[in-house]
Protein backbone atom coordinates (compact mmCIF):
# COMPACT_ATOMS: atom_id res chain seq x y z
CA UNK A 1 0.00 0.00 0.00
CA UNK A 2 1.21 3.32 -0.75
CA UNK A 3 2.00 5.91 2.14
CA UNK A 4 4.30 7.65 4.39
CA UNK A 5 6.73 5.65 7.10
CA UNK A 6 7.97 7.55 9.76
CA UNK A 7 10.21 6.13 12.40
CA UNK A 8 11.09 6.28 15.27
CA UNK A 9 7.17 5.83 16.54
CA UNK A 10 8.99 6.66 20.15
CA UNK A 11 12.24 8.31 20.31
CA UNK A 12 14.15 9.45 23.94
CA UNK A 13 17.05 11.51 23.86
CA UNK A 14 19.29 13.08 26.59
CA UNK A 15 19.76 17.01 26.13
CA UNK A 16 22.85 17.98 23.71
CA UNK A 17 22.50 14.82 21.44
CA UNK A 18 21.37 15.10 17.81
CA UNK A 19 18.64 13.02 16.68
CA UNK A 20 17.11 11.90 13.23
CA UNK A 21 13.63 11.29 12.38
CA UNK A 22 12.89 9.11 8.84
CA UNK A 23 10.14 9.57 6.84
CA UNK A 24 10.05 7.24 3.68
CA UNK A 25 7.48 7.61 1.28
CA UNK A 26 6.24 5.15 -1.48
CA UNK A 27 3.42 7.73 -3.31
CA UNK A 28 6.01 9.48 -6.24
CA UNK A 29 5.34 12.67 -4.36
CA UNK A 30 7.82 15.30 -5.25
CA UNK A 31 6.69 17.69 -2.38
CA UNK A 32 7.67 16.66 1.42
CA UNK A 33 7.13 18.78 4.74
CA UNK A 34 7.55 18.38 8.17
CA UNK A 35 5.59 20.16 10.80
CA UNK A 36 6.28 19.69 14.56
CA UNK A 37 3.00 19.39 16.94
CA UNK A 38 2.74 20.94 20.40
CA UNK A 39 -0.17 20.66 22.69
CA UNK A 40 -2.39 23.99 21.61
CA UNK A 41 -0.34 24.73 19.43
CA UNK A 42 -1.57 23.30 16.14
CA UNK A 43 0.55 22.34 13.33
CA UNK A 44 3.86 24.47 12.41
CA UNK A 45 6.18 23.96 9.79
CA UNK A 46 9.69 23.22 10.41
CA UNK A 47 11.24 22.31 6.54
CA UNK A 48 9.59 21.82 3.10
CA UNK A 49 11.20 20.59 0.23
CA UNK A 50 9.52 20.78 -3.39
CA UNK A 51 12.21 18.52 -5.40
CA UNK A 52 15.01 16.19 -4.63
CA UNK A 53 18.42 18.03 -3.41
CA UNK A 54 16.37 21.51 -2.66
CA UNK A 55 14.32 22.35 0.94
CA UNK A 56 13.31 26.16 2.24
CA UNK A 57 12.55 26.85 6.21
CA UNK A 58 9.55 27.19 7.50
CA UNK A 59 8.21 28.86 10.37
CA UNK A 60 10.42 28.10 13.03
CA UNK A 61 13.21 26.15 11.33
CA UNK A 62 15.94 26.86 13.92
CA UNK A 63 17.78 24.07 15.38
CA UNK A 64 16.58 21.70 13.04
CA UNK A 65 18.41 20.37 9.69
CA UNK A 66 17.20 17.89 6.52
CA UNK A 67 18.15 16.39 3.48
CA UNK A 68 16.68 15.12 0.36
CA UNK A 69 18.79 13.30 -1.31
CA UNK A 70 15.78 10.90 -2.73
CA UNK A 71 12.50 11.50 -4.04
CA UNK A 72 11.44 9.30 -1.37
CA UNK A 73 13.35 10.13 1.61
CA UNK A 74 13.01 13.43 3.87
CA UNK A 75 14.80 12.81 7.18
CA UNK A 76 14.58 15.74 9.95
CA UNK A 77 17.90 16.09 12.47
CA UNK A 78 16.61 17.61 15.48
CA UNK A 79 20.18 19.09 16.74
CA UNK A 80 21.08 20.12 20.54
CA UNK A 81 20.87 23.88 19.30
CA UNK A 82 16.71 22.65 19.27
CA UNK A 83 16.01 24.56 22.69
CA UNK A 84 12.91 22.79 23.36
CA UNK A 85 12.78 19.69 21.20
CA UNK A 86 10.35 17.57 23.09
CA UNK A 87 6.97 17.83 20.71
CA UNK A 88 5.35 15.06 18.33
CA UNK A 89 6.49 15.61 14.76
CA UNK A 90 4.93 15.04 11.40
CA UNK A 91 6.10 14.40 7.88
CA UNK A 92 3.82 14.92 4.86
CA UNK A 93 3.87 14.95 1.09
CA UNK A 94 1.77 15.77 -1.53
CA UNK A 95 1.56 15.31 -5.41
CA UNK A 96 0.43 19.24 -6.29
CA UNK A 97 2.41 22.36 -4.76
CA UNK A 98 -0.87 24.05 -3.91
CA UNK A 99 -4.22 22.41 -4.75
CA UNK A 100 -3.02 18.73 -3.24
CA UNK A 101 -3.69 17.72 0.28
CA UNK A 102 -1.37 16.34 2.57
CA UNK A 103 -0.56 12.76 3.49
CA UNK A 104 1.05 12.49 6.49
CA UNK A 105 2.72 9.73 8.44
CA UNK A 106 1.91 8.42 11.68
CA UNK A 107 3.95 10.55 13.36
CA UNK A 108 7.35 10.51 15.84
CA UNK A 109 7.09 11.94 19.69
CA UNK A 110 10.33 13.05 20.80
CA UNK A 111 11.24 13.22 24.40
CA UNK A 112 14.13 15.21 25.79
CA UNK A 113 15.02 13.86 29.26
CA UNK B 1 -1.08 37.64 5.68
CA UNK B 2 -2.69 34.41 5.68
CA UNK B 3 -3.95 33.19 8.50
CA UNK B 4 -6.03 30.24 10.42
CA UNK B 5 -8.51 31.04 12.99
CA UNK B 6 -9.97 28.17 15.07
CA UNK B 7 -11.82 29.92 17.97
CA UNK B 8 -13.22 26.85 20.07
CA UNK B 9 -10.49 25.13 21.63
CA UNK B 10 -12.66 22.57 23.04
CA UNK B 11 -16.28 20.74 22.04
CA UNK B 12 -18.28 18.56 24.12
CA UNK B 13 -21.41 16.95 23.01
CA UNK B 14 -23.41 14.45 23.74
CA UNK B 15 -23.86 11.25 21.31
CA UNK B 16 -26.52 12.70 18.59
CA UNK B 17 -26.57 15.76 18.93
CA UNK B 18 -25.14 17.93 15.34
CA UNK B 19 -22.12 19.84 16.44
CA UNK B 20 -20.65 22.20 14.58
CA UNK B 21 -16.62 23.42 13.87
CA UNK B 22 -15.89 26.70 12.93
CA UNK B 23 -12.99 27.96 10.57
CA UNK B 24 -12.30 31.56 10.05
CA UNK B 25 -9.37 32.49 7.29
CA UNK B 26 -7.90 35.15 5.79
CA UNK B 27 -5.84 35.64 2.51
CA UNK B 28 -5.16 38.26 -0.05
CA UNK B 29 -5.24 35.71 -2.97
CA UNK B 30 -8.12 35.42 -4.58
CA UNK B 31 -7.03 31.61 -5.57
CA UNK B 32 -6.60 29.30 -2.75
CA UNK B 33 -7.32 26.08 -1.10
CA UNK B 34 -9.43 25.10 1.98
CA UNK B 35 -8.94 21.99 3.75
CA UNK B 36 -10.36 20.14 6.81
CA UNK B 37 -8.35 16.95 8.57
CA UNK B 38 -9.08 15.06 11.58
CA UNK B 39 -6.45 13.61 14.17
CA UNK B 40 -7.71 10.63 16.01
CA UNK B 41 -6.21 9.83 19.31
CA UNK B 42 -3.74 7.66 17.65
CA UNK B 43 -2.26 11.00 16.16
CA UNK B 44 -2.00 10.48 11.95
CA UNK B 45 -3.80 13.11 10.52
CA UNK B 46 -6.75 12.09 8.04
CA UNK B 47 -7.80 14.26 5.22
CA UNK B 48 -11.56 14.83 5.18
CA UNK B 49 -11.86 17.57 2.04
CA UNK B 50 -10.72 19.80 -0.20
CA UNK B 51 -12.19 22.85 -1.16
CA UNK B 52 -11.41 25.75 -3.56
CA UNK B 53 -11.61 29.60 -3.32
CA UNK B 54 -13.92 28.83 -6.60
CA UNK B 55 -16.12 26.55 -5.47
CA UNK B 56 -18.88 27.41 -2.99
CA UNK B 57 -20.67 24.84 -3.44
CA UNK B 58 -21.32 23.54 0.33
CA UNK B 59 -20.49 19.73 0.18
CA UNK B 60 -22.27 16.64 2.43
CA UNK B 61 -20.43 13.01 3.00
CA UNK B 62 -22.42 10.96 5.09
CA UNK B 63 -23.05 12.73 8.41
CA UNK B 64 -20.27 15.62 7.58
CA UNK B 65 -20.98 18.85 5.66
CA UNK B 66 -19.46 21.74 5.08
CA UNK B 67 -20.69 25.42 4.55
CA UNK B 68 -17.85 27.46 2.40
CA UNK B 69 -18.80 31.18 2.08
CA UNK B 70 -16.27 33.61 0.68
CA UNK B 71 -18.28 36.78 1.82
CA UNK B 72 -17.59 35.81 5.52
CA UNK B 73 -14.31 34.01 4.58
CA UNK B 74 -15.52 30.43 6.85
CA UNK B 75 -15.12 27.19 6.04
CA UNK B 76 -17.46 25.91 8.49
CA UNK B 77 -17.59 21.98 9.38
CA UNK B 78 -20.99 20.15 10.63
CA UNK B 79 -21.15 16.69 11.91
CA UNK B 80 -24.55 15.48 12.17
CA UNK B 81 -25.67 12.63 14.71
CA UNK B 82 -22.34 12.57 16.29
CA UNK B 83 -20.94 9.70 17.52
CA UNK B 84 -18.30 8.62 19.92
CA UNK B 85 -15.81 7.65 16.91
CA UNK B 86 -15.96 11.57 16.24
CA UNK B 87 -14.23 12.52 19.04
CA UNK B 88 -10.76 13.76 17.43
CA UNK B 89 -8.92 16.96 16.84
CA UNK B 90 -9.76 18.92 13.81
CA UNK B 91 -8.14 20.96 11.87
CA UNK B 92 -8.30 23.70 9.34
CA UNK B 93 -5.95 24.53 6.98
CA UNK B 94 -5.59 26.88 4.08
CA UNK B 95 -3.32 26.98 1.15
CA UNK B 96 -2.69 29.87 -1.28
CA UNK B 97 -1.79 29.43 -5.18
CA UNK B 98 0.75 32.18 -4.99
CA UNK B 99 2.68 31.57 -1.88
CA UNK B 100 5.14 28.87 -1.41
CA UNK B 101 3.69 25.88 -1.01
CA UNK B 102 2.99 26.46 2.67
CA UNK B 103 0.08 24.96 3.87
CA UNK B 104 -1.13 26.71 7.17
CA UNK B 105 -3.11 24.95 9.84
CA UNK B 106 -5.72 26.49 12.18
CA UNK B 107 -4.66 25.80 16.41
CA UNK B 108 -7.26 23.22 15.81
CA UNK B 109 -10.37 22.00 17.97
CA UNK B 110 -10.43 19.01 20.00
CA UNK B 111 -13.86 17.54 19.74
CA UNK B 112 -15.59 15.66 22.45
CA UNK B 113 -18.17 12.92 22.30
CA UNK B 114 -19.88 11.77 25.03
CA UNK B 115 -22.02 8.64 25.15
Amino acid sequence: DGGITQSPKYLFRKEGQNVTLSCEQNLNHDAMYWYRQDPGQGLRLIYYSQIVNDFQKGDIAEGYSVSREKKESFPLTVTSAQKNPTAFYLCASRWDRTAGELFFGEGSRLTVL
Amino acid sequence: AQKVTQAQTEISVVEKEDVTLDCVYETRDTTYYLFWYKQPPSGELVFLIRRNSFDEQNEISGRYSWNFQKSTSSFNFTITASQVVDSAVYFCALSEMNRDDKIIFGKGTRLHILP
